[in-house]
């Protein structure tokens, strides 16, 4: 089955630099990569997510990578801002099919010093 | 528009004891999951319903049931609860296109 590896577990940068998180999945028929950010206590929150046609995506300061070669997607988060501190979780699943499963990766626990 | 409503929010429960959890949705969707988050180990899918009445099982579905008897709505059940059950439990909610999952605000399980 897929399986989703996302490093690194834990990230601190400073307020105003750039922070990159990466995963790796193992199925190469997905074809859809969400990001989840969840801050302490509340549900996952979708917060940008790029299909298997697209090799880059942004939103603001926030952007997905994707290489379908090496089966490898980041998320740059730039102009980090204490708000962004949070654990973030990267996730792949096959779109369009039976179950749309998807599965995630460990997270990544990312701390912004101000 | 409620979006996924869990209930309860928190429950302890003693090794052994049985419980439910309840999931509803008002987003028409087709697609339901139940996860757990464990410290360390992110989201990982116990069962999930492709429709009503149709469930299948995820990565880790030993030690729970679920049953979709109405399309809005998802239970997951334990029959005798054991501490490597306590976790925090989500579910989500998502259409066939698998075009990202709305998620309810959890349920925090204890077991003792």
């Amino acid at each position: 089955g897929e399986n989703v590896e996302q490093h690194p577990s834990t990230l601190s940068v400073q307020e105003g630099d750039s922070a990159v998180i990466k995963c790796t999945y193992s199925d190469s028929a997905s074809n859809y990569f969400p990001w989840y950010k969840q801050e302490l206590g509340k549900r996952p929150q979708l917060i940008i997510d790029i299909r298997s046609n697209v090799g880059e995506k942004k939103d603001q300061r926030i952007a997905v990578t994707l290489n379908k070669t090496a089966k490898h997607f980041s998320l740059h988060i730039t102009e980090t801002q204490p708000e962004d501190s949070a654990v973030y979780f990267c996730a792949a699943s096959i779109s369009h099919s039976s179950a749309s499963k998807i599965i995630f990766g460990s997270g990544t626990r990312l701390s912004i010093r101000p | 528009n409620a979006g996924v409503t869990q209930t309860p929010k928190f429950r302890v429960l003693k090794t052994g004891q049985s419980m439910t959890l309840l999931c509803a949705q008002d987003m028409n969707h087709e697609y339901m999951y139940w996860y757990r988050q464990d410290p360390g180990m992110g989201l990982r899918l116990i069962h999930y319903s492709v429709g009503e009445g149709t469930t299948a099982k995820g990565e880790v579905p030993d030690g729970y049931n679920v049953s979709r008897l109405k399309k809005q709505n998802f239970l997951l059940g334990l029959e005798s609860a054991a501490p490597s059950q306590t976790s925090v439990y989500f579910c989500a909610a998502g259409t066939q296109l698998g075009y990202g999952y709305t998620f309810g605000s959890g349920t925090r399980l204890t077991v003792v």
